[in-house]
C-alpha cells in the first residue's frame, strides 16, 4: 500500500503558485519522497525528489518538514499545461531493491 | 537517446486470447518496472525485473500474467486468456540501476478486451 495521502483534487488560478500537500507520516529515515505527474493518461513524468532538505529545480520546489512526515510541492507560476494528476511517492526499499508505490494522487486543475 | 518505448500503444484482444506487451528501456538501462492503471485509478506496481531476472513480482496476479526481460531484446509482459477486467493501461519504466534517482516511464499500452 502507498505510504502517502494526498487531497483528491485542487484548483489553482493560472499564474499563481500551486501548493500540493502530501502526508507521509510512516516514512523511514532513508526513504526519499518523489513527485511525478501524469498528464492526460500519458506516462508519468518525474518532477522532483528529496530526502531531508528542500529542493528546487526548473519545474518545481519541494518543501519537506523537519520531521519528514509531510511535504509540499510548489509550482511557482502554474500554467494551463500544468493541469494533471500529481503523485507523491515514497520510494520503498525492500531487500535491497527499490520500487515506486503510487497512491491516488491529486488532480490539479489550473483555471484560466 | 530515445526514451522508454512501449508497443503497441493500443491493443485490442478478444476474451480468451493472449496479449503481449513490449517495453524497450532507455539505452544503458537494465532495470524495468511494470505498472497497471485501471480507468480513473492510480498506477499499481506489478513487477520489477533486471536483465534475465525477476526481482520483485509481488504485484503480479498469480495466474495468467508473466513477465520477462531477456538478455537481448525488450521486456515482455504476457497476459494469457485475457478477460474484460484486464482492460487497462500498462506502463513500464526503466532505470540504469536500482538506486538511481528516478525512473523513466514509457507512454503505455492501452489494452482493451472485447
Amino acid at each position: 500500500d502507498a505510504k502517502t495521502t494526498q487531497p483528491p483534487s485542487m484548483d489553482c488560478a493560472e499564474g499563481r503558485a500551486a501548493n500540493l500537500p502530501c502526508n507521509h507520516s510512516t516514512i523511514s529515515g532513508n526513504e526519499y519522497v518523489y513527485w511525478y505527474r501524469q498528464i492526460h493518461s500519458q506516462g508519468p513524468q518525474y518532477i522532483i525528489h528529496g530526502l531531508k532538505n528542500n529542493e528546487t529545480n526548473e519545474m518545481a520546489s519541494l518543501i519537506i518538514t523537519e520531521d519528514r512526515k509531510s511535504s509540499t510541492l510548489i509550482l511557482p507560476h502554474a500554467t494551463l499545461r500544468d493541469t494533471a494528476v500529481y503523485y507523491c511517492i515514497v520510494r520503498e526499499r525492500t531487500s535491497g531493491t527499490y520500487k515506486y508505490i503510487f497512491g491516488t494522487g491529486t488532480r490539479l486543475k489550473v483555471l484560466a | 537517446n530515445a526514451g522508454v518505448m512501449q508497443n503497441p500503444r493500443h491493443l485490442v484482444r478478444r476474451r480468451g486470447q493472449e496479449a503481449r506487451l513490449r517495453c524497450s528501456p532507455m539505452k544503458g538501462h537494465s532495470h524495468v518496472y511494470w505498472y497497471r492503471q485501471l480507468p480513473e485509478e492510480g498506477l499499481k506496481f506489478m513487477v520489477y525485473l533486471q536483465k534475465e531476472n525477476i526481482i520483485d513480482e509481488s504485484g503480479m496476479p498469480k495466474e495468467r500474467f508473466s513477465a520477462e526481460f531477456p538478455k537481448e531484446g525488450p521486456s515482455i509482459l504476457r497476459i494469457q486468456q485475457v478477460v474484460r477486467g484486464d482492460s487497462a493501461a500498462y506502463f513500464c519504466a526503466s532505470s540504469p540501476r536500482a538506486d538511481y534517482t528516478e525512473a523513466f516511464f514509457g507512454q503505455g499500452t492501452r489494452l482493451t478486451v472485447v
